[in-house]
């Protein structure tokens, strides 16, 4: 089965601070990891995937980075945190083969005041 | 471009049948996908549909596929209160990575 891990599950920041999330997998190794958000009232946006260790494809542009250094952990970071970063960070990886289908970590609100 | 979209939202009396309507853009997509997510939760998949086919029925789901409109439809049967969620419409373009492109959810409230 696959089981995502994601810590913290809530998480208040004031602006200009370093943010540290961390995603955990269990299930088949190498697989395909994925960092979405959540804006409030939005749909989901890709932010980072990754199809190995040390591979990082970065989406969207931003103040944000992305790390893999085990097969199966997966670290969103960012040196000095926005308002705009405030949402919600979802964790997902892919079964591969079959349906490619994505299983989502339980996710980390992000409050930025 | 990816693009994909759906109305945000819907009401339903409880026991009626709920329709939730998605458009997309890529008609290269292989697998379309509905999640649920309930409030301050993660994603759940629900159901998917390989783009070969026209529907798919999984208990009270029905997936509609119409290709050429790239119009996709989630129908629940008998929607209970527990149903009360935001449904979330996902497309995979071809890239070869697989990420999902999302719309930005339809919130169902079922109401007795």
């Amino acid at each position: 089965s696959q089981t995502i891990h994601q810590w913290p599950a809530t998480l208040v920041q004031p602006v200009g601070s370093p943010l540290s999330l961390e995603c955990t997998v269990e299930g088949t190794s190498n697989p395909n990891l994925y960092w979405y958000r959540q804006a409030a009232g939005r749909g989901l946006q890709l932010l980072f995937y990754s199809v190995g260790i040390g591979q990082i494809s970065s989406e969207v542009p931003q103040n944000l980075s992305a790390s893999r250094p085990q097969d199966r952990q997966f670290i969103l970071s960012s040196k000095k945190l926005l308002l705009s970063d405030s949402g919600f960070y979802l964790c997902a990886q892919i079964l591969a083969g079959g349906t490619d289908t994505q299983y989502f970590g339980p996710g980390t609100r992000l409050t930025v005041l | 471009g990816e693009d994909v979209e759906q109305s945000l939202f819907l009401s339903v009396r409880e026991g009626d049948s709920s329709v939730i309507n998605c458009t997309y853009t890529d008609s290269s997509s292989t697998y379309l996908y509905w999640y649920k997510q309930e409030p301050g939760a993660g994603l759940q998949l629900l159901t998917y549909i390989f783009s070969n086919m026209d529907m798919k029925q999984d208990q009270r789901l029905t997936v509609l596929l119409n290709k050429k409109d790239k119009h996709l439809s989630l129908r629940i049967a008998d929607t209970q209160t527990g149903d009360s969620a935001i449904y979330f419409c996902a497309e995979t373009p071809g890239g070869g990575y697989n990420k999902l492109i999302f719309g930005a959810g339809t919130r169902l409230a079922v109401h007795p």
